[in-house]
Order: structure tokens, then C-alpha cells, then sequence
């Protein structure tokens, strides 16, 4: 199967600082990159994705770029706050037709 | 109100027992999941199904069992096979498979007695 790993696993940032999650991937004919938001204890929530004719796209504080060559797409939150502490999965769809999760990243934005 | 619908939210297994954990869904997608997710870990792909009747073991599908008879439904029976079942379910579905956003249901979390 896919080989899907994200890093860091933890990252404690100052509320206001900027957050940055990668995503490596295994699989060149993936071609959805989504990332899923959890809170504790809840249902994970599509926060933003990208598809593979595209490099770059932004929602607000939140931004997602992707490096197919390289095989890797990182989340990237600015000015972060408080609610923005949760555990963020990217998950890649593949050739298989099969998903595969990262294995979160626990954020946690100091007030 | 379109969603997902999980059903029972905590659930409780007796040794050797067969359960069932319900999931039916009203937006009319054509894809559905299961994943298991144990503490502070990441979510697993137990099975999924594209479509009606039939569906596709994900990384984790011994000792569990489907079915698809109808588009809105997608029920996961943990059999007594499973030794180690206690975790928390996620079912989901997409529109079509998994080049689509994938939507969540709130969850069962199964305990053994």
C-alpha cells in the first residue's frame, strides 16, 4: 500500500505564529491532497485539499501547496489561534484506489 | 439536514458476541467508509464500497464484515474474530470514491465488557 507519513507528529506554536505540516506521499499517480482537522473526541472535517493541476491554494489563514515531483503537500496555518489546536490528517488518494491516513499531527496554539 | 448518521454512540461487546455499528447517510453519495482510529493514533481503512453490493477490504478487514444493499446504508458487524476491538468508528462517504471530499459521521466507541 501507500506509504503516507506527516511531520512533525506534535508542533507548539505562540498563538499569532505561523504553523507548517507536511505530508509525504509514496505513490506518483496520487492525485487529491486533502487535509482533515479533528478536535478531540470528534469527527475529523475537510479543512482544505488540492488537486494534482495545481500547486498552490489558499482559504483564508489557511494554504495548502503541493510539490508532485517531489512527492510531498504541506498545510500551512498563519496567525494561528487558540481553536485552531487540534490533530490535523492529510490523507492521499492512490492508484489503488484505496486511502491511506497520515498519522496526525497533534497542533497545539498557546494563548 | 444532509449528514451521516452513526449509530449507537457507545457500544459495549461481550466476549465471543457479534455487534453491529449502523451508518446511513442522505446526500446521496455513491462512495462509503470505515475506518477504526485508536487512542492518539491516526484512522485505518477497514472497508469501503462504491457501490451497491459490493465493497472492498481497506488495510485492517479481518475479524469485521459489511454489507451494501442499499446506497444509503453501510453497516460494520465486529465479529467475535476480532480480539482486540475497542476503538473508536468512523464511518464516512464521498460522492464518488477517493478523489472526493470525504464526509464523517460523529462516531461509535466500542469497549469490551
Amino acid at each position: 500500500g501507500e506509504n503516507v507519513e506527516q511531520h512533525p507528529s506534535t508542533l507548539s506554536v505562540q498563538e499569532g505564529d505561523s504553523a507548517v505540516i507536511k505530508c509525504t506521499y509514496s505513490d506518483s499517480a496520487s492525485n487529491y491532497f486533502p487535509w482533515y482537522k479533528q478536535e478531540l473526541g470528534k469527527r475529523p472535517q475537510l479543512i482544505i485539499d488540492i488537486r494534482s493541476n495545481v500547486g498552490e491554494k489558499k482559504d483564508q489563514r489557511i494554504a495548502v501547496t503541493l510539490n508532485k515531483t517531489a512527492k510531498h503537500f504541506s498545510l500551512h496555518i498563519t496567525e494561528t489561534q487558540p481553536e485552531d489546536s487540534a490533530v490535523y490528517f492529510c490523507c492521499p488518494n492512490n492508484a489503488g484506489n484505496m486511502l491511506t491516513f497520515g498519522g496526525g499531527t497533534r497542533l497545539m496554539v498557546k494563548p | 439536514d444532509g449528514g451521516i448518521t452513526q449509530s449507537p454512540k457507545y457500544l459495549f461487546r461481550k466476549e465471543g458476541q457479534n455487534v453491529t455499528l449502523s451508518c446511513e447517510q442522505n446526500l446521496n453519495h455513491d462512495a462509503m467508509y470505515w475506518y477504526r482510529q485508536d487512542p492518539g493514533q491516526g484512522l485505518r481503512l477497514i472497508y469501503y464500497s462504491q457501490i451497491v453490493n459490493d465493497f472492498q477490504k481497506g488495510d485492517i478487514a479481518e475479524g469485521y464484515s459489511v454489507s451494501r444493499e442499499k446506497k444509503e446504508s453501510f453497516p460494520l458487524t465486529v465479529t467475535s474474530a476480532q480480539k482486540n476491538p475497542t476503538a473508536f468508528y468512523l464511518c464516512a462517504s464521498s460522492i464518488a470514491g477517493t478523489g472526493d471530499p470525504q464526509h464523517f459521521g460523529d462516531g461509535t466507541r466500542l469497549s469490551i465488557l
